[in-house]
């Protein structure tokens, strides 16, 4: 597709339970971003990879948090033992030339 | 204090009015400056991109920096209610992580 891809698009999980979400970058773009977006406090950085470089790591909240990005297209946040400080919408964007991002439409997490 | 500050709204005009939204920051290093906008239950849409300090025009859109006051704002012209959305500063020293402002709500009546 022409965008970026996220699923999935909802997921609603038991507080506790571990979750993956995943990204499909735009083809090409080799910069890929994730930012968690709570209601009222905008967007957070997470982590972001460039290339074949060590990605960037310092925007992880805690060490439930991890993210992979398999040849250098697809990634995957996995969230472990979920908790409810961990609803929120995961954004994650691409880009070609940083710092213009193309962002996708998230996934809205729900722990209950 | 949070590097960077935005008025979260919300902000409602009149259809046709120029509408003001601004930002400020903290950080002296910061060199690229964008905005976004989104829509409900959207992600953020990239609408403007400044290097350093000046002026940018697009369409409806014109976007200024500051840096000597740390201060940026979008101007909309001739607002129309398909621009009520949210819309988001954001900023970076470099060209990797971008730090956002929390957005302000604009609503745009006929």
């Amino acid at each position: 597709g022409a965008g970026v891809s996220q699923s999935p698009s909802n997921k609603v999980t038991e507080k506790g339970k571990d979750v993956e979400l995943r990204c499909d970058p735009i083809s090409g773009h080799t910069a890929l971003y994730w930012y968690r977006q709570s209601l009222g406090q905008g967007l957070e950085f997470l982590i972001y990879f460039q290339g074949n470089s060590a990605p960037d790591k310092s925007g992880l909240p805690s060490d439930r948090f991890s993210a992979e990005r398999t040849g250098g297209s697809v990634s995957t946040l996995t969230i472990q033992r979920t908790q409810q400080e961990d609803s929120a919408v995961y954004l994650c964007a691409s880009s070609f030339n940083p710092p213009s991002y193309t962002f996708g439409s998230g996934t809205r997490l729900t722990v209950v | 204090q949070k590097e960077v500050e935005q008025d979260p709204g919300p902000l409602s005009v009149p259809e046709g009015a120029i509408v003001s939204l601004n930002c400020t920051y903290s950080n002296s290093a910061f060199q690229y400056f964008m905005w976004y906008r989104q829509y409900s239950r959207k992600g953020p849409e990239l609408l403007m991109y400044t290097y350093s300090s000046g002026n940018k025009e697009d369409g409806r859109f014109t976007a200024q920096v500051d840096k000597s006051s740390k201060y940026i704002s979008l101007f909309i012209r001739d607002s129309q209610p398909s621009d009520s959305a949210t819309y988001l500063c954001a900023m970076t020293e470099n060209t990797d992580k971008l730090i956002f402002g929390t957005g302000t709500r604009l609503q745009v009546f006929p």
